[in-house]
């Protein structure tokens, strides 16, 4: 138990529709991060919220929209997804103050398959 | 930019043998450096970490230190286990990068019996 929930685990669903996922900390940190992890390649930082305020979009189309209404949740909200969108997506947290040496802790993932 | 750099893998080993998985760095300041690892089916996890030159992390039966002037965080292991196969990486933090975590690309190990 990492205390960083993600829901769904598995996920398949068409280019065309409209999905969300799920995550949700249980350590009182104040920031919430999204990643995906393809295959053979390392892994991509998407978006930063730190306590509630995106902070950072690394360059993500906007078929991915994320959204945090407070410092326990964090949404990823997909519409019209490519094929080569496939992959791991991965929610992270950490406590942002004072030291760089906080870990990031990370849940199990959404594995995400696009027909 | 900050920059994390694996040995490549795949690594197999037998149950009993000692691992040594590389990993240096390009970063601007003093980062601090981390192993993490993921078993099949799940996230990351935190493995151990070092947060200023010369320090060791250990967990686990894993070491690592941190090595300033080669710019570099070796994950070393004196007898692994079956229950070790996984993939590692080896990413780090430092204050020039907006605090950000960059990893590595990951090191696949399969231990076998």
């Amino acid at each position: 138990e990492t205390g960083v929930t993600q829901t769904p685990r598995h996920l398949v669903m068409g280019m065309t529709n409209k999905k969300s996922l799920k995550c949700e900390q249980h350590l009182g940190h104040n920031a919430m991060y999204w990643y995906k992890q393809s295959a053979k390649k390392p892994l991509e930082l998407m978006f930063v919220y730190n306590f509630k305020e995106q902070t950072e979009n690394n360059s993500v189309p906007s078929r991915f929209s994320p959204e945090c209404p407070n410092s326990s949740h964090l949404f990823l909200h997909l519409h019209t997804l490519q094929p080569e969108d496939s992959a791991l997506y991965l929610c992270a947290s950490s406590q942002e103050e004072g030291e760089i040496g906080r870990p990031q802790h990370f849940g199990d993932g959404t594995r995400l398959s696009i027909l | 930019g900050d920059s994390v750099t694996q040995m490549e893998g795949p690594v197999t080993l037998s149950e009993e043998a000692c691992l040594t998985i590389n990993c240096t760095y390009t970063a601007t300041g003093y980062p601090s450096l981390f192993w993490y690892v993921q078993y099949p089916g799940e996230g990351l996890q935190l493995l151990l970490k070092a947060t200023k030159a010369d320090d060791k992390g250990s967990n686990k039966g894993f070491e690592a230190t941190y090595r300033k002037e080669t710019t570099s965080f070796h994950l070393e292991k004196g007898s692994v286990q079956v229950s070790d196969s996984a993939v590692y990486f080896c990413a780090l933090r430092s204050p020039g990068s907006a605090r950000q975590l960059t990893f590595g690309s990951g090191t696949q190990l399969t231990v076998l019996p």
